[in-house]
């Protein structure tokens, strides 16, 4: 149950558009397609923002869009706000109801 | 209006048990699967357990396979988490989450701090 590797941070400036990527292997993110994204702002308890790969919860702008291709999942937030800056977690399922997490991405709004 | 609440945190020497438990409101408890979440300070968010709707079936990373349980309560609406022979690296914020299907979770609670230390 290794976690999933992230970049340890990306940046962008207002209205542009950032990735963020999360790589696994054939045994989790490539394996199934529930790859989720989660956003933590600084003591706060994490936020779902994309499940099931692409699938947005009702409330989430449209801004936040995921997909995946083989064992790497992405997270892009496009129209950047001074907001999003946060940390970002993908997870992925492992196997049996089992969950694996990425390290976490700090994203920097400049 | 969805609601968890953790509580039970603390401070407890290495070896020693500590149970959290989390209050659940504002849906039908009984049909989702839950998960505990940790992040220990400073640290990314790692998975710990899941339960099925009726406590059925139940898992776990392997770190804690063995010295943490995870049980619910679907009458009170209640998640628990019994640890024992805790250990420095269990340090953490635990975090009670509504599975989808236990492979996401959408709603979270505050977190709980658990201190570990001689």
């Amino acid at each position: 149950q290794s976690a999933l590797t992230q970049s340890r941070s990306v940046s962008g400036s207002p209205g542009q558009s950032v990735t963020i990527s999360c790589t696994g292997t054939s045994s989790d993110v490539g394996g199934f397609n529930y790859v989720s994204w989660y956003q933590q702002h600084p003591g706060k308890a994490p936020k779902l923002m994309i499940f099931d790969v692409s699938k947005r919860p009702s409330g989430v702008p449209d801004r936040f869009s995921g997909s995946k291709s083989g064992n790497t999942a992405s997270l892009t937030i496009s129209g950047l706000q001074a907001e999003d800056e946060a940390d970002y977690y993908c997870c992925s399922y492992a196997s049996t109801y089992r969950l694996v997490f990425g390290g976490g991405t700090k994203l920097t709004v400049l | 209006e969805v609601q968890l609440v953790e509580s039970g945190g603390g401070s407890v020497q290495p070896g020693g048990s500590l149970r959290l438990s989390c209050a659940a409101s504002g849906f039908t408890f009984s049909n989702y699967w839950m998960t505990w979440v940790r992040q220990a300070p400073g640290k990314g968010l790692e998975w710990v357990a899941n339960i099925k709707q009726d406590g059925s079936e139940k898992y776990y990373v392997d770190s804690v396979k063995g010295r943490f349980t995870i049980s619910r309560d679907n009458a009170k609406n209640s998640l628990s988490l019994q640890m024992d022979s805790l250990r420095a690296e269990d340090m953490a914020v635990y975090y009670c989450a509504r599975a989808i299907y236990g492979r996401a979770n959408d709603y979270w609670g505050q977190g709980t701090l658990v201190t570990v230390s001689s």
